[in-house]
């Protein structure tokens, strides 16, 4: 079966970059898509098709995926994206959708 | 206003059944594919079930294959999660939500409902 690999945390000051990665078996060839969830929240789409944005979410979020590994980058990271972080891809050998272990985003 | 409304959790014993249900509104139910998807607690995001619009298609993760069955009523708006054989490890919060027209991307989450399976 498919398996996703996220770190589980990723730790960043406010105003810098934060970058959480998504590892896959050729991951390159499968579209991504991001969630946010925040504590005793439902999940919230945040980047689909590897790299757009749903209306309402910051520009600050942006995606990338090659190869074995996706990316969410959020810049100029505020207190406000403290949260966790899940990648997703539907993996079509076993028609089935996977999630990511999920990445806690500190900001320090 | 786009809204999805889980209900029918609660605390049931190993080897019970429940039904949980997720009421849609603000949007045409029936155009789109629909998930269940849960989370234990303090753990991360688990797919169970996913459902084609008109109910023809059915997906389910490996671990509750022949336990868990997801249909849905159109007509009703309505998404339904029937769980029998339940475990333990069933314990979760569960979310419906509904799959982007374009990407398959889930864009809309319920607020979620809890199951807990326990004696």
């Amino acid at each position: 079966s498919y398996v996703l690999t996220q770190p589980p945390s990723v730790s960043v000051a406010p105003g810098k970059t934060a970058r959480i990665t998504c590892g896959g078996n050729n991951i390159g060839s499968k579209s991504v898509h991001w969630y946010q969830q925040k504590p005793g929240q439902a999940p919230v789409l945040v980047i689909y098709y590897d790299s757009d944005r749903p209306s309402g979410i910051p520009e600050r979020f942006s995606g990338s995926n090659s190869g074995n590994t996706a990316t969410l980058t959020i810049s100029r990271v505020e207190a406000g994206d403290e949260a966790d972080y899940y990648c997703q891809v539907w993996d079509s050998s076993s028609d089935r959708w996977v999630f990511g272990g999920g990445t806690k985003l500190t900001v320090l | 206003e786009v809204q999805l409304v889980e209900s029918g959790g609660g605390l049931v014993q190993p080897g019970g059944s429940l039904r949980l249900s997720c009421a849609a509104s603000g949007f045409t139910f029936s155009s789109y594919w629909m998930s269940w998807v849960r989370q234990a607690p303090g753990k991360g995001l688990e797919w169970v079930a996913n459902i084609k619009q008109d109910g023809s298609e059915k997906y389910y993760v490996d671990s509750v294959k022949g336990r868990f069955t997801i249909s849905r009523d159109n007509a009703k708006n309505s998404l339904y999660l029937q769980m029998n054989s339940l475990r333990a490890e069933d314990t979760a919060v569960y979310y419906c939500a509904r799959a982007q027209i374009t990407s398959d991307a889930f864009d809309i989450w319920g607020q979620g409902t809890m199951v807990t399976v326990s004696s």
